[in-house]
């Protein structure tokens, strides 16, 4: 049971760089969400998706574009990196009405 | 101000110990309250949710107040294994189910 998985674990990009972070779950789960986490804030959301073909803006979205062809997977790209980008990204699922996220073991992206 | 705001620690016990901390919440519409554990930088687990009765799981112990809008978390009889940053986590229904984090209270237990 892989559950929920994200690659790569750990990205080293230069400004300006086209990036894709991958995430897939293997639980059929509905929503999905990327959040970032850096020192002193919260885990930050990104973008969400409540479905296949169905995403939104989180709290952070500008510079990042997602999307959702498949249930399982929710790819975040990183458009042009930039150096204020650089965080842990951390995917999450959680399946219809249940509240409890399940989250990956995160992307550790260094942006130079 | 932020939605979600906790004390960051460090809590340094010693094995055995009781460690308590709070994290108050900014909306008072908000419907579901967590703890979730991280250690590390890694990933975040679910560690219990909060009850608007209080709830206890083991030696852990949470509590809600509604009218003061915080949460708490109780360890008592502190483990080594106990060390680790608890981030407390607010649903507002009105958001679509997105859940709100709060940076986190970091927890060192020693032995």
């Amino acid at each position: 049971d892989a559950g929920i998985t994200q690659s790569p674990r750990y990205k080293i990009t230069e400004t300006g760089r086209q990036v894709t972070l991958m995430c897939h779950q293997t639980w059929s789960h509905s929503y999905m969400f990327w959040y970032r986490q850096d020192l002193g804030h919260g885990l930050r959301l990104i973008y969400y998706s409540a479905a296949a073909d169905i995403t939104d803006k989180g709290e952070v979205p500008d510079g990042y574009v997602v999307s959702r062809s498949k249930t399982e997977n929710f790819p975040l790209t990183l458009e042009s990196a930039t150096r204020s980008q650089t965080s842990v990204y951390f995917c999450a699922s959680r399946g219809g009405f249940a509240e409890t996220q399940y989250f990956g073991p995160g992307t550790r992206l260094l942006v130079l | 101000r932020k939605e979600v705001e906790q004390d960051p620690g460090p809590f340094n016990v010693p094995e055995g110990a009781t460690v308590a901390f709070n994290c108050t919440y900014s909306n008072s519409a908000s419907q579901s309250f967590f703890w979730y554990r991280q250690d590390c930088r890694k990933e975040p687990k679910l560690l219990m949710s909060v009850y608007s009765s209080g709830n206890e799981d083991g030696r852990f112990t949470a509590q809600l107040n509604r009218a003061s809008q915080y949460i708490s978390l109780l360890i008592r009889d502190s483990k080594l294994s106990d060390s680790a940053t608890y981030l407390c986590v607010v649903n507002n229904y009105s958001n679509d189910y997105k859940l709100s984090f709060g940076a986190g209270t970091t927890v060192t237990v020693r032995a």
